[in-house]
C-alpha cells in the first residue's frame, strides 16, 4: 500500500541552527514529490517539485533533495519567518491524474 | 497574497442554510481543486475539475456540489451541513492535471452550527 511518512510530527529550532526535514514514501512509481509549507490559517504555499532521484532544488534558505526512498528538506540557517508547518506531497503512478498523497507534515518553530 | 482567490474567508452557517464557496485564479490553470482540511491535518481531496469537466469525486457526500462555470472559476455549493463539516476548505490550481504543483488559496474558515 502506497504510504507518505514525515518526521519529525515537530521540530523546535534556535535561530541559525540548520535542521532537515525527512519525507518518505513507499509507492511503486514515483511520478512526482512536492514540498509545501503552511502557515496557520491559511493555504499550502508551493516550494519545489522533484520528479526523479538525486534531484535538488534550493530557494533561499530551503533545499530539498530526492532519493529513491525519500525526500529531505534541508533548512540553513534558519530565522524565525521560517516557523512553518511543512508538507510533502506525492504523486504516485498508480494514482489517478490529479490525485496528490499528502504527508501528515512537520510543523517548524524557529526561535530568536 | 495568493494568485488563488477564495470569498468568503470566514463562514458560519446552520445547518438549513444553502451558501456557496467561490474560487478564482488568472494563472491560466486547466485544472482545479476542492480540499477539505481539519485541524492539525493534511488537505483531503474532495473533487477535481480538468478543463472544465468533474473528473474526480472523492466520493463526497451530496450535500457538497461543485460547479465550475469557466475556466477561471470554481464554486461549492453547501446545503443541509452537518457540525462536522466544519473546517478550511481550500481551492487550488494546477497548470493541467498531468503531475503539475497545487497553487492554493487561503481557504474559506467554515464553521456549522
Amino acid at each position: 500500500e502506497d504510504q507518505v511518512t514525515q518526521s519529525p510530527e515537530a521540530l523546535r529550532l534556535q535561530e541559525g541552527e540548520s535542521s532537515s526535514l525527512n519525507c518518505s514514501y513507499t509507492v511503486s512509481g514515483l511520478r512526482g514529490l512536492f514540498w509545501y509549507r503552511q502557515d496557520p490559517g491559511k493555504g499550502p504555499e508551493f516550494l519545489f517539485t522533484l520528479y526523479s532521484a538525486g534531484e535538488e532544488k534550493e530557494k533561499e534558505r530551503l533545499k530539498a533533495t530526492l532519493t529513491k526512498k525519500e525526500s529531505f528538506l534541508h533548512i540553513t540557517a534558519p530565522k524565525p519567518e521560517d516557523s512553518a508547518t511543512y508538507l510533502c506531497a506525492v504523486q504516485a503512478t498508480t494514482d489517478s491524474w490529479g490525485k496528490f498523497q499528502f504527508g501528515a507534515g512537520t510543523q517548524v518553530v524557529v526561535t530568536p | 497574497d495568493t494568485e488563488v482567490t477564495q470569498t468568503p474567508k470566514h463562514l458560519v452557517m446552520g445547518m438549513t442554510n444553502k451558501k456557496s464557496l467561490k474560487c478564482e485564479q488568472h494563472m491560466g490553470h486547466r485544472a482545479m481543486y476542492w480540499y477539505k482540511q481539519k485541524a492539525k491535518k493534511p488537505p483531503e481531496l474532495m473533487f477535481v475539475y480538468s478543463y472544465e469537466k468533474l473528473s474526480i469525486n472523492e466520493s463526497v457526500p451530496s450535500r457538497f456540489s461543485p460547479e465550475c462555470p469557466n475556466s477561471s472559476l470554481l464554486n461549492l455549493h453547501l446545503h443541509a451541513l452537518q457540525p462536522e463539516d466544519s473546517a478550511l476548505y481550500l481551492c487550488a490550481s494546477s497548470q493541467n492535471q498531468y503531475n503539475s504543483p497545487l497553487h492554493f488559496g487561503n481557504g474559506t474558515r467554515l464553521t456549522v452550527t
